[in-house]
């Protein structure tokens, strides 16, 4: 079975600060994993995907993501904050199996940015 | 506007009532998949489509949920006989079938926010 854990509910940091929000997953396959953010009253977007080739991912707004496999570990973060960074962060794990393609989400982080 | 679309965005209904969602998927994406979010917690999968034909349904699709595609485009989720427990942020997602670089990127709609009093 697949699943996410996102070790932190809540992150805060002042903005120009690194960002780390992390993630470990579960999978009897080889993943793709995947991080997305939900702004307030917005749809879920894409940030990154990893799918098996480089194991750093860069993906929008400056965010990167490293796949870890001793670790089970797919940790975002990004060097410096933002204000329009705060939002919700999903890490998501999908198996790469022929017959499913379902996102299964963590229970996500929220950051904060202060000023 | 090229995205995913849901109709409504908002619905709110008495316990026991019927209601039917509404998504548009991206034109060319053979996929489209629903999931629900309630407050606090991250997406769950129900179900998905590719093309008109419905591949997979989660656990959590109870009788009383109901999904369509009949023409391979559009989709529609309805609940019949509402319970409370059933408000919640309804999702839906499309992608391309591609074993590419592309590979399982699902684009989100707004969603329909759920509330059943």
């Amino acid at each position: 079975a697949q699943s996410v854990t996102q070790l932190d509910s809540h992150v805060s940091v002042s903005e120009g600060t690194p960002v780390l929000l992390r993630c470990n997953y579960s999978s009897s396959y080889s993943p793709s994993l995947f991080w997305y953010v939900q702004h307030p009253n917005k749809g879920l977007q894409l940030l990154l995907k990893y799918t098996s080739a480089a194991t750093l991912v860069k993906g929008i707004n400056g965010f990167e993501a490293e796949f870890k496999k001793s670790e089970t570990s797919f940790h975002l973060t990004k060097p410096s904050a933002h204000m329009s960074d705060a939002a919700e962060y999903f890490c998501v794990v999908s198996p790469r199996s022929y017959n499913t393609d379902k996102l299964i989400f963590g229970t996500g982080t929220r950051l904060q940015v202060f000023p | 506007d090229t995205g995913v679309s849901q109709n409504p965005r908002h619905k709110i209904t008495k316990r026991g009532q019927n209601v039917t969602f509404r998504c548009d998927p991206i034109s060319e994406h053979n996929r489209l998949y629903w999931y629900r979010q309630t407050l606090g917690q991250g997406p769950e999968f129900l179900t998905y489509f590719q093309n008109e034909a419905q591949l997979e349904k989660s656990r959590l699709l109870s009788d009383r949920f109901s999904a369509e595609r009949p023409k391979g485009s559009f989709s529609t989720l309805e609940i019949q006989r509402t319970e409370q427990g059933d408000s919640a942020m309804y999702l839906c997602a499309s992608s391309l079938r591609d074993t590419g670089p592309s590979y399982n990127e699902q684009f989100f709609g707004p969603g329909t926010r759920l509330t059943v009093l």
